[in-house]
């Protein structure tokens, strides 16, 4: 079964630090990665898409992509409180969009 | 505007009812999807419908029926609600299936309370 797997948290990082989201998933055939925030009570919104190995930065946030590796991060620079979050992570398997469990992710004034 | 709507935000209702929750979203998507998401905060997909088609339809207890009377919505449909079935319901489309570049929009949420 195809997985993607992210760590849980809550991860708590400092205002202005850089942190730092990690996900791996299992289908070595995956094209297509996503990052979604969530709030809480709130509905997932994208944040960032990558498709390519590498990194991917757009303002405070950057994706990076090692398909040999099979993970998918996010870092967020100059954390702000408001970036206080979910993360969840959904890799395109086969037409299929496949959900991690999301990062809790706490950034401490 | 709102471009994927879903009501009612809220439902709290007695083991064994039937309910429906609606979606309409408005930005012209071929593809809409029920998600469900549970208090592990697991997004899991329920079912997408492409062109009033189905398409995926994960194992998923036939209590729950999608119904589409066009492209433009896709309702979900409740019978014998047992206690399990509380969670949040999130309706979704996409321009296309889940293809490079498609971007998910989110409905807001209906948040289900079985009693």
């Amino acid at each position: 079964q195809k997985e993607v797997e992210q760590n849980s948290g809550p991860l708590s990082v400092p205002e202005g630090a850089i942190a730092s989201l990690n996900c791996t998933y299992s289908d070595r055939g995956s094209q297509s990665f996503f990052w979604y925030r969530q709030y809480s009570g709130k509905s997932p919104e994208l944040i960032m898409s990558i498709y390519s190995n590498g990194d991917k930065e757009d303002g405070r946030f950057t994706a990076q992509l090692n398909k040999a590796s099979q993970y998918v991060s996010l870092l967020i620079r100059d954390s702000q409180p408001s970036d206080s979050a979910t993360y969840l992570c959904a890799v395109n398997s086969n037409y299929q969009l496949i959900w991690g469990a999301g990062t809790k992710l706490i950034i401490k004034p | 505007d709102t471009a994927v709507s879903q009501t009612p935000k809220y439902l709290v209702t007695q083991m064994g009812n039937d309910k429906s929750i609606k979606c309409e979203q408005n930005l012209g998507h071929d593809t809409m999807y029920w998600y469900k998401q549970d208090s592990k905060k697991f997004l899991k997909i329920m079912f997408s419908y492409n062109n009033k088609e189905l398409i995926i339809n994960e194992t998923v207890p036939n209590r729950f029926s999608p119904k589409s009377p066009d492209k433009a919505h896709l309702n979900l449909h409740i019978n014998s609600l047992e206690l399990g079935d509380s969670a949040v319901y999130f309706c979704a489309s996409s321009q296309e299936l889940h293809r490079t570049g498609n971007t998910i929009y989110f409905g807001e949420g209906s948040w289900l309370t079985v009693v």
